[in-house]
């Protein structure tokens, strides 16, 4: 199965946004529409903060957003506050039932 | 609310095998899935495997196929990750994450730190 890609790093001011890209997504194989984003702080279990695409668990910021367009999937954060500072990942569900994590980004809020 | 517990750090010798448990309270497993990621020091996530509780389908990475087994117990509320033929690069944070699709992960445990050392 592909691999996705992502920047290894982004960088914004508070009060910024950014968009943090996941390329890699496969139309064919059916999971196009099964991305998900997760934040992990240094230390911490990851949290889920996008699923299927676009959509947000209950409780999680609406300067949270997701979207796809070709074969890329996007994490937009708006806004930025010094507590997204955090590692980024996105993960695909593959058309062989199996999750597929990005390298994940590193965001860092100036 | 949703807790998820792991059982605690272990250090193994290499060759040797782990069992880590996932319990979860406020939520049994019996209408989604545990999925079981690992973090090796300073590296991002890896995917395993994951468990249906309602039927024990499983489905396991490549990387770690035929060295992983990953059960729940007849209640439905503990999962289980068992990884033989242990090396010095399974070295790791293993977490457990539940969800009520396969492919959400909701809810995480707090890791288990497994460290494979002679």
């Amino acid at each position: 199965q592909s691999a996705l890609t992502q920047p290894a790093s982004v960088s914004a001011s508070p009060g910024q946004s950014i968009t943090i890209s996941c390329t890699g997504i496969s139309i064919a194989s059916g999971d196009y529409n099964y991305v998900s984003w997760y934040q992990q702080h240094p230390g911490k279990a990851p949290k889920l903060m996008i699923y299927d695409v676009t959509n947000r668990p209950s409780g999680i910021s609406s300067r949270f957003s997701g979207s796809k367009s070709g074969n890329t999937a996007s994490l937009t954060i708006s806004g930025l506050q010094s507590d997204d500072e955090a590692n980024y990942y996105c993960t695909s569900y593959t058309g062989t039932n199996s999750v597929l994590f990005g390298g994940g980004t590193k965001l860092t809020v100036l | 609310q949703v807790q998820v517990v792991q059982s605690g750090a272990e250090v193994k010798k290499p060759g040797a095998s782990v069992k880590v448990s996932c319990q979860a309270s406020g939520h049994t497993f019996s209408t989604s899935a545990v999925n079981w990621v690992r973090q090796a020091p300073g590296q991002g996530l890896e995917w395993m495997g994951w468990i249906t509780a309602d039927n024990g389908d499983t489905n396991y990475a490549q990387e770690v196929r035929g060295r992983v087994t990953i059960t729940t117990d007849t209640s439905m509320t503990t999962a289980y990750m068992e990884l033989t033929s242990l090396r010095s690069d399974d070295t790791a944070v293993y977490y457990c994450a539940t969800g009520r699709k396969i492919r959400w992960l909701e809810f995480w445990g707090q890791g288990t730190l497994v460290t494979v050392s002679s």
